[in-house]
C-alpha cells in the first residue's frame, strides 16, 4: 500500500527557509492518477491546504492564495519524493505539516504522512 | 471559496450511546463531501467519501447522510477509540476546504 513518510527539520528561524520532505513507496510521484498534496494544522487555522502537484504529461502545480508568493512544491522523480519549501517564514507558520495523496478518480486525502510539527522561533 | 461549519464544537457521549456530528455549507457540495477522524499526535484518517461510503477498514457502526450543504455523520454506538476530533472537507469546488472540526469526548 502507498506510504508517505516525512523529514525535515522541527526548528526555523524567523525569515528563514522551511524545508519539508516526504518520501514515498508504493507509488510514484510521477504516477498519471496521483495528486500530491502540503497540508498544515494550527490551532488558529485549522486544517489548511498549502499546494499540490500531479503528472499528467507534464507537471502541474497549484498552491494556496495565501502562501502564493512564499511556498515552492518539487516533485523529485529520482528518488520518489516531494519537498515542501516555504520562504519568509514567521512565527504564524507554525504548525503540523503533512504530505497527503489524491487519486483523480477520488479527490480525498486517502494517504497521510505521519506529521511534522515545525516551530518557527528564534 | 466554500466555508465549511460543523457543530457543535464539543459533542459529549457516553461510550456505547449514539454521536451525531453536523456540518454545513456555504453552498452546495452536491455529495463531494468527506469525513476524517484524527487522534492527537496523528494525521487525519479518511472515514467516509461521497457523503456515505465508507473508506476500506472503516466499522460499520459510522454512517454519513446528507447532499447539498447539510451533512450528518452519525456513529451508533461508540466505541472507546472514536473518541477524537472529526472534520468535514468538501471536494466539489476548489479549493477544497475543511471544517473546524467537533471534538468527540467521553461523558
Amino acid at each position: 500500500q502507498v506510504q508517505l513518510q516525512q523529514s525535515g527539520p522541527g526548528l526555523v528561524k524567523p525569515s528563514q527557509t522551511l524545508s519539508l520532505t516526504c518520501a514515498i513507496s508504493g507509488d510514484s510521484v510521477s504516477s498519471n492518477s496521483a495528486v500530491w498534496n502540503w497540508l498544515r494544522q494550527s490551532p488558529a487555522r485549522g486544517l489548511e491546504w498549502l499546494g499540490r502537484t500531479y503528472f499528467r504529461s507534464q507537471w502541474y502545480k497549484d498552491y494556496a492564495v495565501s502562501v502564493k508568493s512564499r511556498v515552492t512544491i518539487i516533485p523529485d522523480t529520482s528518488k520518489n519524493q516531494l519537498s515542501l519549501q516555504l520562504t519568509s517564514v514567521t512565527p504564524n507558520d507554525t504548525a503540523v505539516y503533512f504530505c497527503a495523496r489524491m487519486t483523480s478518480a477520488l479527490m480525498v486525502y486517502a494517504v497521510w504522512g505521519q506529521g511534522t510539527t515545525v516551530t518557527v522561533s528564534s | 471559496e466554500i466555508a465549511m461549519t460543523q457543530s457543535p464544537a464539543t459533542l459529549s457521549v457516553s461510550p456505547g450511546e449514539r454521536a451525531t456530528l453536523s456540518c454545513r455549507a456555504s453552498q452546495s457540495v452536491t455529495t463531494n463531501l468527506a469525513w476524517y477522524q484524527q487522534k492527537p499526535g496523528q494525521a487525519p484518517r479518511l472515514l467516509i467519501y461521497g457523503t456515505s461510503t465508507r473508506a476500506t477498514g472503516i466499522p460499520a457502526r459510522f454512517s454519513g447522510s446528507g447532499s447539498g450543504t447539510e451533512f450528518t455523520l452519525t456513529i451508533s454506538s461508540l466505541q472507546s477509540e472514536d473518541f477524537a476530533v472529526y472534520y468535514c472537507h468538501q471536494y466539489n469546488n476548489w479549493p477544497y476546504t475543511f471544517g473546524q472540526g467537533t471534538k468527540l469526548e467521553i461523558k
